[in-house]
């Protein structure tokens, strides 16, 4: 898998966009980007994904550059129970290919 | 909706000692990925089974083996335990090549004293 980039750590106020980036220079045409998060030790879960369009669905919006060398994750409206640890993997889709999990970005949403 | 059922969710086993850890995936599902994460790690993968063949396989140690059943029911059995095998152990399933993600169970945390 290509290796993507994230920023630490990322503060948000309760009720505002959180916008979190990713950089994956090296991605393949045929990799797409996921992202997952994991809210304190609980089972990674999946928000959403795409290759090279925009995507929304009811957790977020993903934001792919066109050159797809970088994206944002967009929770709309974060809540306090968005506090996690996010993560973008790329990813060959339709495969049964490993995710492999790089240093994400811990979001914290303050009230 | 049914979820990756992971067991037992806690364990604690003594070092040198064996632990079996089991994974029941989402029905129909047929790959089962396992992996570790430490505390304050992210996770790392271990090992992968599709149609229960072996079908990658990460940093996952000799001490360790893992088969994935004819039901598609995975275990993952660690032997000679040491202190730094304490870790979270997720499982999660997918169905390629629709749909694209996978889902995690909650994991075993595992405990080694």
């Amino acid at each position: 898998d290509a290796k993507t980039t994230q920023p630490p750590s990322m503060d948000c106020a309760e009720g505002r966009a959180a916008n979190l980036p990713c950089n994956h220079s090296t991605i393949s045409g045929n990799e797409y980007v996921y992202w997952y998060r994991q809210i304190h030790s609980q089972g990674p879960q999946y928000i959403i994904h795409g290759l090279k369009n925009n995507e929304t669905n009811e957790m977020a919006s993903l934001i792919i550059t066109e050159d797809r060398k970088s994206s944002t994750l967009i929770l709309p409206h974060a809540t306090l129970r968005d506090t996690a640890v996010y993560y973008c993997i790329v990813r060959v889709e339709g495969s049964n290919y490993k995710l492999t999990f790089g240093k994400g970005t811990l979001l914290t949403v303050n009230p | 909706a049914a979820g990756v059922i992971q067991s037992p969710r806690h364990l604690i086993k003594e070092k040198r000692e064996t632990a079996t850890l089991k994974c029941y995936p989402i029905p129909r599902h047929d790959t089962v990925y396992w992996y570790q994460q430490g505390p304050g790690q992210d996770p790392q993968f271990l090992i992968s089974f599709y149609e229960k063949m072996q079908s990658d396989k990460g940093s996952i140690p000799d001490r360790f083996s893992a088969q994935q059943f004819s039901d598609y029911h995975s275990e993952l059995n660690m032997s000679s335990l040491e202190l730094g095998d304490s870790a979270l152990y997720f499982c999660a399933s997918s169905l390629p090549p629709t749909p694209p993600e996978a889902f995690f169970g909650q994991g075993t945390r595992l405990t080694v004293v």
